[in-house]
């Protein structure tokens, strides 16, 4: 099946400075890639849509300023949470779909980021 | 606005029995459904879909089951097994190309040997 790998996997930042998370597609095209956060005994949320070579769409309440997605080639997109706070802290995780089926999405392992 | 409802948090089944996960949705405009596996700390793997055209499909030991009339969905698991162990998201998508899929919050499974 499809792999999409994600990196780090996880990673211990201060508060102020700026994180980045990257997702890959290892053995197809990701036509689309989207951004979930998980917080504990909560569902995936959705974050962010993006396509190759376009801007992200945010889902209502994400801060587009803070939540920085780039979907710069068909099999790599990041999300940098910028200026992160201790309350960003939560599980991203991140999944892409490829142009043969669009209903079927492949999860990366996710990226368990906390904020001191 | 939980558009997707899992409203069992957790459940517990003997190995070897039948484990039953229900979903709740209310957006009638939803017709396509999808199960997912999610072990801690770790990204969800696809289970198993279902188009609102049909009203069960299998694979293997997973039956997912839809009544549209009800906007309810389910998952069977036999015979459960321990590896089955994890939490089960519901998630539901509309047609039109967008492959948006809005999320249950999860029911965890514990399958007891």
């Amino acid at each position: 099946g499809a792999v999409v790998s994600q990196h780090p996997s996880w990673v211990i930042c201060k508060s102020g400075t700026s994180v980045k998370i990257e997702c890959r597609s290892l053995d197809f095209q990701a036509t689309t890639m989207f951004w979930y956060r998980q917080f504990p005994k909560q569902s995936l949320m959705l974050m962010a849509t993006s396509n190759e070579g376009s801007k992200a769409t945010y889902e209502q309440g994400v801060e587009k300023d803070k939540f920085l997605i780039n979907h710069a080639s068909l099999t790599l997109s990041t999300l940098t949470v910028t200026s992160a706070h201790p309350e960003d802290s939560s599980f991203y995780i991140c999944s892409a779909s490829g142009p043969l089926d669009p209903y079927e999405q492949y999860f990366g392992p996710g990226t368990r980021l906390t904020v001191t | 606005d939980q558009q997707v409802k899992q409203n069992s948090p957790s459940l517990s089944v003997q190995e070897g029995r039948i484990s039953i996960l229900n979903c709740d949705y209310t957006n009638s405009m939803f017709d396509y459904f999808l199960w997912y596996k999610k072990y801690p700390a770790e990204g969800p793997t696809f289970l198993i879909s279902i188009s609102s055209i049909k009203d069960k499909n299998e694979d293997g030991r997973f039956t997912v089951f839809l009544n549209k009339s009800a906007k309810h969905l389910s998952l069977h698991i036999v015979p459960s097994q321990p590896g089955d162990s994890a939490v089960y998201f519901c998630a539901a998508s509309l047609t039109g190309g967008y492959q948006k899929v809005t999320f249950g919050t999860g029911t965890k499974l514990q399958v007891i040997p």
